[in-house]
């Protein structure tokens, strides 16, 4: 089965620092990105950014480069997001997701069809 | 930033009604749209890609149109599994960005 796993709900201190994961199996994880998407009440869905697992390459969205740092561990195909100082407004819940993956064959598009469980994190 | 706007941000439809929801892009997205859909307490889940494409797996009362600014997601039909929130995401240019939801609720 494909599946994309998420690390635990976390709760932190303002300040402190936080590294959540996303395993992938059942797929060629060094094949597809892997993007992360934040989702509050307040503003939605958010396209944090993305990365190859083939090669590390990322990709990040302007409202959040520099906040975060997207990484992977291709031996153990986990995709990670961190975070060195975290404030109050990372409050959210955090969802892992591939980026056209297509059951494995040629993807005519890069809309994210396999999405982790979820990470919730709160700060406080 | 591209920035979808989806309307209505809320439905209130029975069992067996159809559904239309719009997603206008803020400028020309071609027919890199796509459609989610998520229930409470779970990650989003594909239906429709480039703006008309089921996704496989998805049934077949989900119907997606539309090109350029203008995008509709038609639900005919609803059945009680589709009570649910529905999302439009471009894919046309970074950064990728989503509408701010349509609730879909039972009357």
């Amino acid at each position: 089965e494909v599946q994309l796993v998420q690390s635990g709900a976390e709760v932190k201190k303002p300040g402190e620092s936080l590294k959540i994961s996303c395993k992938g199996s059942g797929y060629s994880f060094t094949s597809y990105w892997i993007a992360w998407v934040r989702q509050t009440p307040g503003k939605g869905l958010e396209w944090m950014g993305k990365i190859y697992p083939g090669d590390s390459e990322t990709r990040y969205s302007p409202s959040f480069e520099g906040q975060v740092t997207i990484s992977v561990d291709k031996s153990i195909s986990i995709a990670y997001l961190q975070w060195g100082s975290l404030k109050a407004s990372d409050t959210a819940m955090y969802y892992c997701a591939t980026v056209g993956y297509c059951s494995g064959e040629p993807c005519p598009h890069d809309a994210f069809d396999i999405w982790g469980q979820g990470t919730m994190v709160t700060v406080s | 930033d591209i920035q979808l706007t989806q309307s209505p941000f809320f439905v209130s439809a029975s069992v067996g009604d159809s559904v239309t929801i719009t997603c206008r892009a803020s400028q020309a997205i071609a027919s890199y749209l796509a459609w989610y859909q998520q229930k409470p307490g779970k990650a989003p889940n594909l239906l429709i890609y480039l703006a008309s494409t089921l996704q496989s797996g998805v049934p077949s009362r989900f119907s997606g149109s539309g090109s350029g600014t203008e995008f509709t997601l038609t639900i005919s039909s609803l059945q009680p599994e589709d009570f649910a929130t529905y999302y439009c995401q471009q894919l046309n240019s970074y950064p990728r960005t989503f509408g701010q939801g349509t609730k879909v609720e039972i009357k």
